[in-house]
């Protein structure tokens, strides 16, 4: 069965620098999205991306972070200027529907 | 602004018994009712989806029901296993299209003991 992939799968940056999640969502899916779960918290949307474009922002989803899909099979999240509070898990989802299949997540710690 | 709650964060069953999990959500009505299972350290994983027009679902061992009267899911798992020890998330769809983000529930943590 197709999966999303997420590369790497832990992450440790130094504050205020710059790091990019990469996702290989499913390959036949049309929307693809982010969350992030805060360790011991729920998991939060943070984009949608459709059609080359961001469909949906949450409000965490400000100015530090960006999206691409720079060919036919990747989809990164880029988080400028990565702060403490970034610490968390970062989940790839692709849907071509209303399930979203979840990629294993990239662990980023911000020390 | 739509509303969901599980019934508990923790809950503690018996192995072979059944375990009921509960969502209700709040301020609208959803066309349909995703269940998702997420392990530590995991990403959420899809189990069943059920439409309003659908009382019931079944998977193996798992079964959901949907109110729409009550506007509430149950989740069963019968005769449950230390495996299906998760954090079960219930997840309606956003207010608008169905092709958008998943909004999960705060979930429900379930340890199956031996």
């Amino acid at each position: 069965e197709p999966e999303v992939t997420q590369t790497p799968s832990h992450q440790v940056t130094q504050m205020g620098q710059e790091v990019i999640l990469r996702c290989v969502p499913i390959s036949n899916h049309l929307y693809f999205y982010w969350y992030r779960q805060i360790l011991g918290q729920k998991v939060e949307f943070l984009v949608s991306f459709y059609n080359n474009e961001i469909s949906e922002k949450s409000e965490i989803f400000d100015d530090q972070f960006s999206v691409e899909r720079p060919d036919g099979s990747n989809f990164t999240l880029k988080i400028r200027s990565t702060k403490l509070e970034d610490s968390a898990m970062y989940f790839c989802a692709s849907s071509e529907g209303s399930t979203n299949h979840f990629g294993p997540g990239t662990r980023l710690t911000v020390t | 602004s739509q509303k969901i709650e599980q019934n508990s964060e923790a809950l503690n069953i018996q192995e072979g018994k059944t375990a009921t999990l509960t969502c209700n959500y709040t301020n609208y009505s959803p066309a349909y009712l995703q269940w998702y299972r997420q392990d530590p350290g995991r990403g959420p994983v899809f189990l069943l989806l059920i439409r309003e027009n659908e009382k019931e679902k079944r998977k193996e061992r798992l079964k959901v029901t949907f109110d729409t009267t009550l506007k509430q899911s149950l989740f069963h798992i019968t005769a449950s296993q230390p495996a299906d020890s998760a954090t079960y998330l219930c997840a309606p769809p956003p207010l608008k299209t169905s092709y958008d983000k998943v909004i999960f529930g705060p979930g429900t943590s379930l340890s199956v003991i031996p």
